[in-house]
Parts: C-alpha cells; sequence; structure tokens
C-alpha cells in the first residue's frame, strides 16, 4: 500500500492554458474523490468516482473544468482556460466504498 | 444548508497544556463525523469517525466525542510535534461526499 499518489505537485502555468492533473488511488479502493483547497478553507468538494462512473458533480465544477477515470483505475482532472481564481491545492482522495477516505498530497496549482 | 463550523480558529497552547477543539454542525441527516489531522503542504490524514451521539474514540493523546450537535478533539498534554490543522467534516445522507469545516490550526510550543 503506497498511498494515493498524485502528480505533478506543483504546476505553475499562465492565465489562459489548460492544466491536468493525475491521481493513481490506493489499488484496491474502488471510489475516488477530487478535492479543491485554498489557504485557510477546509476542502471542497468537486467530484467523485465509483469505478469508472462519475457519480456526483459540485456545482463548483464549471464547464472548463473534466474528470475522468478510465476503467476505474487512475484519475485525471483537466482545467482548461485556467483562471487566477483557479489557484490552489488539487486533492485527490480515494475508499472501499464508504470507508474513511485517504489523501494524497495534492498538486499546488498557481496561475500567473 | 449543511454547515460545518470549526472554534477555535487558531489555537496556541503549551507543552503539556491540554485543550479541546470544537466542530458545530448543522445538516439535514448526519451519517458520520470524520476528524482528519493536516501538516503543512500535505493531505488530511485521517483520525477518527464518529457515528452516533455519546461515541467515544481514542488515539495517543486525541480523543474525539460526539453529540447531537457537536463533536469534540480533546488534545490531553499536547507535545511539539501535535502542532498542526485539524479538520472536522460530516458525511451526509443522500450524498457521498465529505463536507469539510475550515479547520483550526493548533500550535505546540515547548
Amino acid at each position: 500500500d503506497t498511498g494515493v499518489s498524485q502528480d505533478p505537485r506543483h504546476k505553475i502555468t499562465k492565465r489562459g492554458q489548460n492544466v491536468t492533473f493525475r491521481c493513481d488511488p490506493i489499488s484496491e479502493h474502488n471510489r475516488l474523490y477530487w478535492y479543491r483547497q485554498t489557504l485557510g478553507q477546509g476542502p471542497e468538494f468537486l467530484t467523485y468516482f465509483q469505478n469508472e462512473a462519475q457519480l456526483e458533480k459540485s456545482r463548483l465544477l464549471s464547464d472548463r473544468f473534466s474528470a475522468e477515470r478510465p476503467k476505474g483505475s487512475f484519475s485525471t482532472l483537466e482545467i482548461q482556460r485556467t483562471e487566477q481564481g483557479d489557484s490552489a491545492m488539487y486533492l485527490c482522495a480515494s475508499s472501499l466504498d464508504r470507508a474513511p477516505l485517504h489523501f494524497g498530497n495534492g498538486t499546488r496549482l498557481t496561475v500567473t | 444548508e449543511d454547515q460545518v463550523t470549526q472554534s477555535p480558529e487558531a489555537l496556541r497552547l503549551q507543552e503539556g497544556e491540554s485543550s479541546s477543539l470544537n466542530c458545530s454542525y448543522t445538516v439535514s441527516g448526519l451519517r458520520g463525523l470524520f476528524w482528519y489531522r493536516q501538516d503543512p503542504g500535505k493531505g488530511p490524514e485521517f483520525l477518527f469517525t464518529l457515528y452516533s451521539a455519546g461515541e467515544e474514540k481514542e488515539k495517543e493523546r486525541l480523543k474525539a466525542t460526539l453529540t447531537k450537535k457537536e463533536s469534540f478533539l480533546h488534545i490531553t498534554a499536547p507535545k511539539p510535534e501535535d502542532s498542526a490543522t485539524y479538520l472536522c467534516a460530516v458525511h451526509i445522507y443522500n450524498t457521498d461526499k465529505l463536507i469539510f469545516g475550515t479547520g483550526t490550526r493548533l500550535q505546540v510550543f515547548p
């Protein structure tokens, strides 16, 4: 059990560019979650998958955001046409059914 | 609207000085309450889950309790390595997401 892995750890991009983050969950976990966290705030839910099916999406997830989990394994989160307000830590978590979430160490996005 | 409020926002303790962190919640139906610890630059680390009023869980110097409206995280004789942000989150019926509070930043100095 190597834990939840996220790549890259840091990403700096210019406004208007597209970015993609990857998350590798704990291997036997069927659920995968994406959260966003800004400084001084708690994590905010974005979306979650059970296996390959995306079952819930937050209103925070505008049409510039898209997430996939092909074959129910790793997941990607893409942000198109980034804005300065997208700067945050993007956290991935996984779980086996409704067991507690295990988080990765996040990808810190800075949009200049 | 479902809401989680944590207090205080920040807490400074001297090593050995016990205290409590509060998490109050207003939700439509509580399925479970979670406590996490978060160190700077890292993801939250799971500590406890509580499911019903009156339940208590302990781990080393930490004890979590739950009532119908709030949860407490009691820290007994803290050490500097307990310094972190402590996050509370609720899992409610009709959704599979966790709703987090804004956390309590704890500093324990020698």
